[in-house]
């Protein structure tokens, strides 16, 4: 089956660098999202991006399909970026079926 | 913004008997989700579910599982019986269409002993 790999698994910064976070997916994707999940569990869509370069706010993120990889850059990062950034992906039918192993970010002051 | 509420946030349970996880999905959407993710491991797609109907589902979802959403109202995943592999935290989501960003529920915590 399709497998989700990001990396790398955690990572930590000083407030106001930037992070680079993977992924990389075993197979064809035509849906892939970025999440957030924070300490307490909860995740939040951050941003869609199946190919291409997208931006909102502090966060843009690149996936070149074919070569079936993704990164979200974080620019000028705050304490508040803390918790753990997961991949997902689905084909065709709109899913989410496969999600990663996260990045664990912790930004210090 | 809008979201989407789970109850109960936590729910413990002896193995063997029925528990049914209750979703509010966001009021406009069209598609729900479950998702189960263990302590310290990745989230994993249970089912979906459109216009009264499974959609998809994983093989995660074991004839023990059952979804449902009458009349509108809650959208409902039960368990039955549980078993202590059951244990794990269970996400709701909803989106307005097939392709559209989900709105994730803060999950609800269920222990089977």
């Amino acid at each position: 089956g399709q497998q989700v790999q990001q990396s790398p698994a955690s990572l930590v910064l000083q407030e106001g660098e930037n992070a680079e976070l993977q992924c990389n997916f075993s197979s064809t994707a035509t849906q892939l999202q970025w999440f957030y999940q924070s300490p307490g569990g909860s995740l939040v869509s951050l941003l869609s991006n199946p190919s291409g370069t997208k931006h909102t706010g502090r966060l843009t993120s690149t996936t070149v399909t074919k070569e079936r990889r993704s990164s979200l850059h974080i620019s000028s990062s705050q304490t508040t970026d803390s918790g753990t950034y997961l991949c997902a992906i689905g084909a065709n039918s709109g899913t989410y079926q496969r999600f990663g192993t996260g990045t664990k970010l912790q930004v210090v002051p | 913004g809008p979201k989407v509420l789970q109850i109960p946030s936590h729910q413990i349970i002896d193995m063997g008997q029925m528990v049914t996880l209750n979703c509010d999905p966001v009021s406009n959407h069209l598609y729900f989700y479950w998702y189960k993710q263990i302590l310290g491991q990745q989230m994993e797609f249970l089912v979906n579910f459109y216009n009264g109907k499974v959609m998809e589902k994983s093989k995660l979802f074991k004839d023990q599982f059952s979804v449902e959403r009458p009349d509108g109202s809650y959208f409902t995943l039960k368990i039955q019986p549980t078993a202590l592999e059951d244990s794990a935290v269970y996400f709701c989501a909803s989106s307005f269409g097939s392709n559209s960003d989900y709105t994730f529920g803060s999950g609800t915590r269920l222990l089977v002993i």
